[in-house]
């Protein structure tokens, strides 16, 4: 089955830099990959995706890179801000109907003001 | 809220008790699934059901038991052999053919 591995852990970045969290998965037929955010107590919710036949997506001060080749991809956030402070995590699935994710182990994302 | 909805938000068990963790949405979303978040370890897959009647086993199965009788409820039972059952509890859906799920608000199971 597919493993998605994401990193780093935890990250803390001055507000108003850039963060950038790295996940990378096993399986090839992958071709799916949501982002979540989870704020503290809160639900995941799907801030980005990106499907395979793209490369790269952007939405305000979010993007999502993929990289097919390697099997990995990126979030880049610009601009940090206090209210980006959550846990982000990575995913992964095929294509085939409602699939289920697999879920990288989360990365605690701290903007310090 | 969020048309999925997870009852309760907080929930204890003693040793050896079966509970259940409710989970209802109101979204028409065909597939629907259990998650257990631990921290560090991000969120692991114990069942999902794509459609009514008819579901599979996730990652870490072993110890729970659900079933899908109605296409609005996926239920989730933690049964006295789940080892380790303390934990949290999230439910989601989705569209067939629309990846992004909706997520409940979560159940936290504590043993005492």
């Amino acid at each position: 089955g597919e493993n998605v591995e994401q990193h780093p852990s935890t990250l803390s970045v001055q507000e108003g830099d850039s963060a950038v969290i790295k996940c990378t998965y096993s399986d090839s037929a992958s071709n799916y990959f949501p982002w979540y955010k989870q704020e503290l107590g809160k639900r995941p919710q799907l801030i980005i995706d990106i499907r395979s036949n793209v490369g790269e997506k952007k939405d305000q001060r979010i993007a999502v890179t993929l990289n097919k080749t390697a099997k990995h991809f990126s979030l880049h956030i610009t601009e940090t801000q206090p209210e980006d402070s959550a846990v982000y995590f990575c995913a992964a699935t095929q294509n085939f109907g409602n699939e289920k994710l697999t879920f990288g182990t989360g990365t605690r994302l701290t903007i310090i003001p | 809220d969020g048309g999925i909805t997870q009852s309760p938000k907080y929930l204890f068990r003693k040793e050896g008790q079966n509970v259940t963790l409710s989970c209802e949405q109101n979204l028409n979303h065909d597939a629907m699934y259990w998650y257990r978040q631990d921290p560090g370890q991000g969120l692991r897959l114990i069942y999902y059901s794509q459609i009514v009647n008819d579901f599979q086993k996730g990652d870490i199965a072993e110890g729970y038991s659900v079933s899908r009788e109605k296409k609005e409820s996926f239920p989730l039972t933690v049964t006295s052999a789940q080892k380790n059952p303390t934990a949290f509890y999230l439910c989601a859906s989705s569209l067939a053919g629309n990846y992004g799920y909706t997520f409940g608000s979560g159940t936290r199971l504590t043993v005492v």
